[in-house]
């Protein structure tokens, strides 16, 4: 995981609190993606980032925003956290075609 | 749903013997596949990828072969060892929005 930060590592939280998750790559990497992972669904893609202030969505963005205001840094915020929003949640940098680098992963408890 | 999807969930392999994990794909177009080994409590970690002009590729005790025929993906790893257990996905490269989709992964039991 060398180059990507994920922090924090775990999380408990209170449905209907905000919640900011932190990724911080030092690989000055253009790409990066924010998936979820949970059992029977395998990694399913949040949101990603083509750049600075380049973001989009992907197949499970519903109840997550993302920004990035700096090369390094990508937000994941859920707004108002719901239990089914309780996962374990990776960062990853990379080119599509050149495959990709997970950070270490946030498990985050909405209780 | 995912075009991407694996044969067996669970693969129990003595240690010593070549391990073979395999994955099937539905888009003929997908000129990109990876393979990925996920350990517990860790991010996924690259193992192998190969090319749609590629049958085969090896690396340092992994080898992916790419049937393009029966869009089918293995990975097979030699003299498994008990390092080798964790959970193995392959990935495919879609081709209608360039967006890399995942297997829900087989997990590799190695036997003593």
């Amino acid at each position: 995981d060398a180059g990507i930060t994920q922090s924090p590592r775990h999380k408990v939280t209170e449905t209907g609190t905000p919640v900011t998750l932190r990724c911080h790559q030092t690989e000055n990497h253009r790409y990066m993606y924010w998936y979820r992972q949970d059992p029977g669904h395998g990694l399913r893609l949040i949101h990603y980032s083509y750049g600075v202030k380049d973001t989009d969505k992907g197949e499970v963005s519903d109840g997550y925003s993302v920004s990035r205001s700096k090369t390094e840094d990508f937000l994941l915020t859920l707004e108002s956290a719901t239990s089914s929003q309780t996962s374990v949640y990776f960062c990853a940098i990379g080119q599509e075609n050149y495959g990709y680098t997970f950070g270490s992963g946030t498990r985050l408890t909405v209780v | 749903g995912e075009s991407v999807g694996l044969h067996l969930p669970t693969l129990s392999v003595q240690e010593g013997d070549n391990s073979i994990i395999n994955c099937a794909y539905s888009n003929s177009a997908s000129d990109y596949f990876i393979w990925y080994k996920q350990e517990s409590g860790k991010g996924p970690q690259f193992i192998i990828d190969i090319r749609s002009n590629m049958d085969k590729r090896q690396g340092q005790r992994v080898t992916v072969l790419l049937n393009k025929t029966v869009k089918h993906l293995s990975l097979q790893i030699a003299a498994t060892q008990p390092g080798d257990s964790a959970v193995y996905f392959c990935a495919e490269l879609r081709a209608e929005d360039d967006k890399i989709i995942f297997g829900k992964g087989t997990r590799l039991h190695i036997l003593p």
